[in-house]
């Protein structure tokens, strides 16, 4: 099955809310990203975590990962409208070099102005 | 720096019809990926080259599905012949190996659409 699985599948909030994304995942990783993809367009990297980090910051994102539930969140703060996309999570398993990055199925979330 | 460009954005075919994708990822990228989206589902891992190797395709479907990375640059994806379920929005995505962090750049997608 896939790795990174999102939760909600989507979430609908009001401008200036947090929201906050939740992703869980299978094996043990080397580390685990968060993408978001605006419709119609590729998916962007956002922020990534590696598995001996806890809590990491960038500007209005907060992602933390536990490694013992193998699960990740991801918190925006004071939501905007033009954050209106799907999240994606992503993992980079532990694989001896081998690098391949699986997703899920993504959070749609709505910001509504 | 140029992106990762995929052609077409988007095609249109019959059933039965031969469709070829392209990915041209950033230069000096040797990891380059393929994903499907269909309908809002996940995004499924098609396959993985590092330079002109298939690392992995355990993603692809059948045997329908072609995937070639001449000279590890520019790769192409061939549907041949196309169904039906084949429809959805194919990704490319590509990185350097060996940075520690395997930080995909994606392109923007060729939108399927099978009839």
């Amino acid at each position: 099955s896939q790795q990174g699985e999102e939760d909600p599948q989507a979430l609908s909030i009001q401008e200036g809310e947090n929201a906050t994304m939740n992703c869980s995942y299978k094996t043990s990783i080397n580390n685990l990203q968060w993408y978001r993809q605006n419709s119609g367009r590729g998916l962007v990297h956002l922020i990534l975590i590696r598995s001996n980090e806890r809590e990491k910051h960038s500007g209005r994102l907060r992602v933390t990962l536990d490694t013992s539930k193998k699960s990740s969140s991801l918190l925006i703060t004071a939501s905007r409208a033009a954050d209106t996309a799907s999240y994606f999570c992503a993992t980079d398993p532990i694989s001896g070099g081998y690098q391949k990055v699986t997703f899920g199925t993504g959070t749609k979330l709505q910001v509504i102005p | 720096e140029a992106g990762v460009t995929q052609f077409p954005s988007h095609s249109v075919i019959e059933k039965g019809q031969t469709v070829t994708l392209r990915c041209d990822p950033i230069s000096g990228h040797d990891n380059l990926y393929w994903y499907r989206r269909v309908m809002g589902k996940e995004i499924k891992f098609l396959l993985h080259f590092v330079k002109e190797s298939k690392q992995d395709e355990s993603g692809m479907p059948n045997n329908r599905f072609l995937a070639e990375r001449t000279g590890g640059t520019y790769s192409t994806l061939k549907v041949q012949p196309a169904e039906l379920e084949d429809s959805g929005v194919y990704f490319c995505a590509s990185s350097q190996v060996g940075t520690g962090a395997n930080v995909l750049t994606f392109g923007a997608g060729s939108r399927l659409t099978v009839l």
